[in-house]
């Protein structure tokens, strides 16, 4: 069974770092592209959803949302079968459900396989 | 960047009812689409991938179609338990982006 589970979550003052991480498990980890998206009240409608950030099966593409880029960077370990996201410079827009999100390429498709998340306070 | 619009943001159907949401993408995306099913408290859960393919587990009251820039999801029998919000997403090129969803109320 696939199982992507996310930990880091907490509340931050603006301007503070803070470091998610996803432990993944049930397939190979390795052998494909991660995202991370989160659902907040930064954007649109309520509680929308946000892509953040993409990171390729090898690290050697990582790309990055506008709103976040030059602030959060994100890293895998494929050895320890786990996804980072490293968040820095946090604002009050920051504040948001962030999942972990596994790629699968299919032919002229791709589907997402989604943890359950963990919350991301930034305030004072 | 593409830009997906969703209609309507909201509505209020009742159980059996037919129920048409529309995405529209700023641009063509060929058939990377996706539709989300979003529970409070719940991850988003994959309902149909491009554009028209039910997931697995997914019940037939769902269904999608679309290509280039019009897509249409349907649940064509409301049940209590559709309560949600609904998003699309395009998968064709980064910045990946969703709509800004549709909250489905049941009379």
């Amino acid at each position: 069974e696939v199982q992507l589970v996310e930990s880091g979550g907490s509340l931050v003052e603006p301007g503070k770092s803070l470091r998610l991480s996803c432990a993944a498990s049930g397939f190979n980890f390795s052998n494909g592209a991660m995202h991370w998206v989160r659902q907040g009240p930064g954007k649109g409608l309520e509680w929308g959803l946000e892509w953040v950030s993409y990171i390729n099966m090898d690290s050697s593409t990582k790309l990055y949302a506008p709103s976040v880029r030059g602030r959060f960077t994100v890293f895998r370990d494929n050895g320890k079968k786990s996804l980072y996201l490293h968040l820095d410079s946090l604002r009050a827009e920051d504040t948001a459900v962030y999942y972990c999100v596994r790629e699968i390429v299919g032919v002229g498709t791709y589907i997402w396989e989604w943890g359950q998340g963990t919350l991301v306070t930034v305030s004072s | 960047d593409i830009q997906l619009t969703q209609s309507p943001s909201f509505l209020s159907a009742s159980v059996a009812d037919r129920v048409t949401i529309t995405c529209r993408a700023s641009q063509g995306i060929n058939t990377y689409l996706a539709w989300y099913q979003k529970k409070t408290g719940a991850a988003p859960k994959l309902l149909i991938y491009a554009a028209s393919t039910l997931h697995s587990g997914v019940p037939s009251r769902f269904s999608a179609s679309g290509s280039g820039t019009e897509f249409i999801l349907t649940i064509t029998s409301l049940q209590p338990e559709d309560l949600a919000t609904y998003y699309c997403q395009q998968l064709h090129s980064f910045p990946l982006t969703f709509g800004g969803g549709t909250k489905i109320e049941i009379k």
